[in-house]
């Protein structure tokens, strides 16, 4: 059973355009949504997350826009740039299971 | 520098040869963690542990094992067992189990020929 659905599994955006990547999850005890980076060959980097008493968290030019009710939360890359081009994976974790569950991940190509 | 170090960063075994890949962390974290990454899969969790001398199966341990002996280390043993191991392993540390941060390590590819 996969908890948390990530779409699309590939998205290829303009210089300066929108990237949004969407996340759907089942488990109503998830509180915490974060948002992670992977360039090619590295290790996954923290980018962002949010817990369900906002619904939405800015940090520069990316945003998560959280939707409790729907059980849905994306990721916004404002000004996509080429350097954003990477793997990006939502995960959430919560209730009595503290470990992340994992997206199948998006990748994302920004062309210059 | 502070941070978790994966050894060796590519790994070539022959099948049937049990491998063993390194963890290390200077971050002070007892909550330490073991995924396996393949293409379209995203992150699939083999084993963690929550303090020194303790760890559970994650959602894949066959063919898995590991060791908790030392806070800061937290070697994956890869065996014969493991019908698939080729792949690109992550090794990760949090504070404490129930922390939110998570680090990951930069990983090691295991190529089985």
């Amino acid at each position: 059973q996969q908890q948390v659905k990530q779409s699309p599994q590939s998205l290829i955006v303009q210089k300066g355009g929108i990237s949004i990547i969407n996340c759907a999850y089942e488990n109503t005890a998830f509180d915490y949504f974060p948002w992670y980076q992977q360039f090619p060959g590295k290790g996954p980097a923290l980018l962002i997350a949010i817990r369900p008493d906002v619904s939405e968290k800015k940090e520069g030019r990316f945003t998560i826009s959280f939707n409790k009710s729907a059980k849905q939360f994306s990721l916004h890359i404002m000004d996509s740039q080429p350097g954003d081009s990477a793997t990006y994976f939502c995960a959430a974790s919560g209730g009595s299971n503290y470990k992340l569950t994992f997206g199948k991940g998006t990748l994302l190509t920004v062309n210059p | 520098d502070g941070g978790i170090t994966q050894s060796p960063k590519y790994l070539f075994r022959k099948e049937g040869q049990n491998v063993t890949l390194s963890c290390e962390q200077n971050l002070n974290h007892d909550a330490m963690y073991w995924y396996r990454q393949d293409p379209g899969q995203g992150l699939r969790l083999i084993y963690y542990s929550q303090i020194v001398n303790d760890f559970q199966k994650g959602d894949i341990a066959e063919g898995y094992s590991v060791s908790r002996e030392k806070k800061e280390s937290f070697p994956l043993t890869v065996t014969s067992a493991q019908k698939n191991p080729t792949a690109f392993y992550l090794c990760a540390s949090k504070e404490a189990d129930w922390a939110d941060t998570q680090y990951f390590g930069p990983g090691t590819r295991l190529t089985v020929l």
